[in-house]
């Protein structure tokens, strides 16, 4: 059950759009429909963002988006706001009930 | 509503024992996805345990055979009962409800589990 791989930080300027990367491999990310990504705030629980690689919970902006290719899902965060800043996770669906989570993105917004 | 709310925490020395617990509003624990997930001092999320509906439950290897989940109906209450502490488990404990996509939909605030002698 080895984390999937995140870039340790990604930035980017106000307004601008980001994309934080998650790989696994065949048997996790690249083998279901079943990542979802999570928003983390100093101190606080992570949120939902994305579910099901690419579905928002409702109350969820639409400038996340998430989508998959191969063994990679990605998060995009367009029109970057300063709330923006924090830590994002991936999550993926490995088999029997397991899941693995990936190893988290520090986003800073210049 | 759905609410969560952890509780149960502290300091606990090697060896040791102790259950957290999550009581649950505005849905039903039994019928419902629920999770478990753990996040090390100044480090990433680690998943711990899946519940389905049905009762079957899964555990991360790290803790098989050490964790064990229940919940009490009565209460609309989830447990995690962790023995055999190590102090690598040191880490805040949280509870989610989720969804058969795996997602983790709603959490609580968090109970933080410090073993160290």
């Amino acid at each position: 059950q080895s984390a999937l791989t995140q870039p340790a930080s990604v930035s980017g300027s106000p307004g601008q759009s980001i994309t934080i990367s998650c790989t696994g491999t065949s048997s996790d990310v690249g083998g279901y429909n079943y990542v979802s990504w999570y928003q983390q705030h100093p101190g606080k629980a992570p949120k939902l963002l994305i579910y099901g690689v690419s579905n928002r919970p409702s109350g969820v902006s639409n400038r996340f988006s998430g989508s998959k290719s191969d063994n990679m899902a990605s998060l995009t965060i367009s029109g970057l706001q300063a709330e923006d800043e924090g830590d994002y996770y991936c999550t993926s669906y490995i088999s029997s009930g397991t899941q693995v989570f990936g190893s988290g993105t520090k986003v800073t917004v210049l | 509503e759905v609410q969560l709310v952890e509780s149960g925490g502290g300091l606990i020395q090697p060896g040791g024992s102790l259950r957290l617990s999550c009581a649950a509003s505005g849905f039903t624990v039994s019928t419902n996805y629920m999770s478990w997930v753990r996040q090390t001092p100044g480090k990433g999320l680690e998943w711990v345990s899946f519940i389905y509906p049905d009762g079957t439950i899964y555990y991360a290897d790290s803790v098989k055979g050490r964790f064990s989940v229940s919940w009490d109906n009565s209460k609309n209450t989830l447990y995690l009962q962790m023995n055999s502490l190590r102090a690598e488990d040191t880490a805040v404990y949280y509870c989610a409800r989720s969804t058969y996509t795996y997602a983790y939909e709603s959490w609580g605030q968090g109970s933080l589990v410090t073993v160290s002698s």
